[in-house]
């Protein structure tokens, strides 16, 4: 069983849909949650972190975390062709000063639709 | 301000063959990790350098090998090529004593074993 499990879709919506992206952990150790998005032939780019439970809001975008339930998601508001990408959702039981590996999902590829 | 750079774009070998790949870190930062994303899959994390050393390592087998200089630019070394190695290898870097969320990659070389 893989630490990280994300449905790899692909995902196709509609211009103006809200997007719902998930991923499953099994390391209860995992404190910090994060979602990149990764543009064809590109390298991953960060969109929002989140530290442990909780959500967190910015601009179309919202991570929420529920720890109990080792369930992450990233919703995206009035979803735009822009978004077009594949998300990764990625996590750490980052100790300060002891480098904080990545263990990532297998990535949601999303298509939105004009 | 130069991002995370790396090179080649891509990159063609031979099984069996040996293959050195590079990257130069975001200005100011002084840690790099690299990462091996095959096709359809999430990055999965090979190594960390710090202060010239490999902090962290993770489950790749010693055909695998880096290499840290003064500058913190990095090396990522494979030998012994084989047909599972083709992937595109990520770098990514951050300060030390930062946040695992504080990674930025770069945009990838693509290796093509055959």
């Amino acid at each position: 069983q893989k630490e990280v499990e994300q449905d790899p879709g692909p995902l196709s919506v509609p211009e103006g849909a809200i997007v719902s992206l998930n991923c499953t952990y099994s390391n209860s150790a995992f404190q910090y949650f994060m979602w990149y998005r990764q543009y064809s032939r590109k390298g991953p780019e960060l969109l929002m972190y989140t530290y442990s439970s909780g959500n967190k809001e910015d601009g179309r975008f919202t991570a929420q975390v529920d720890k109990s339930s080792k369930y992450i998601s990233l919703f995206i508001r009035d979803s735009q062709p822009s978004d077009s990408a594949t998300y990764l959702c990625a996590m750490t039981d980052f100790l300060y000063n002891q480098g904080g590996k990545l263990i990532f999902g297998q990535g949601t590829e999303l298509s939105v639709k004009p | 301000d130069a991002g995370v750079t790396q090179s080649p774009t891509h990159l063609i070998k031979t099984r069996g063959q040996q293959v050195t790949l590079r990257c130069s870190p975001k200005s100011g930062h002084d840690t790099v990790s690299w990462y091996q994303q095959a096709l359809g899959q999430g990055p999965q994390f090979i190594f960390q350098y710090y202060e010239e050393e490999e902090r962290q390592r993770g489950n790749f087998p010693d055909r695998f090998s880096g290499h840290q200089f003064p500058n913190y630019s990095s090396e990522l070394n494979v030998n012994a090529l084989l047909l599972g190695d083709s992937a595109l290898y990520l770098c990514a870097s951050t300060l030390g004593a930062g946040g695992p969320y504080e990674q930025y990659f770069g945009p990838g070389t693509r290796l093509t074993v055959t």
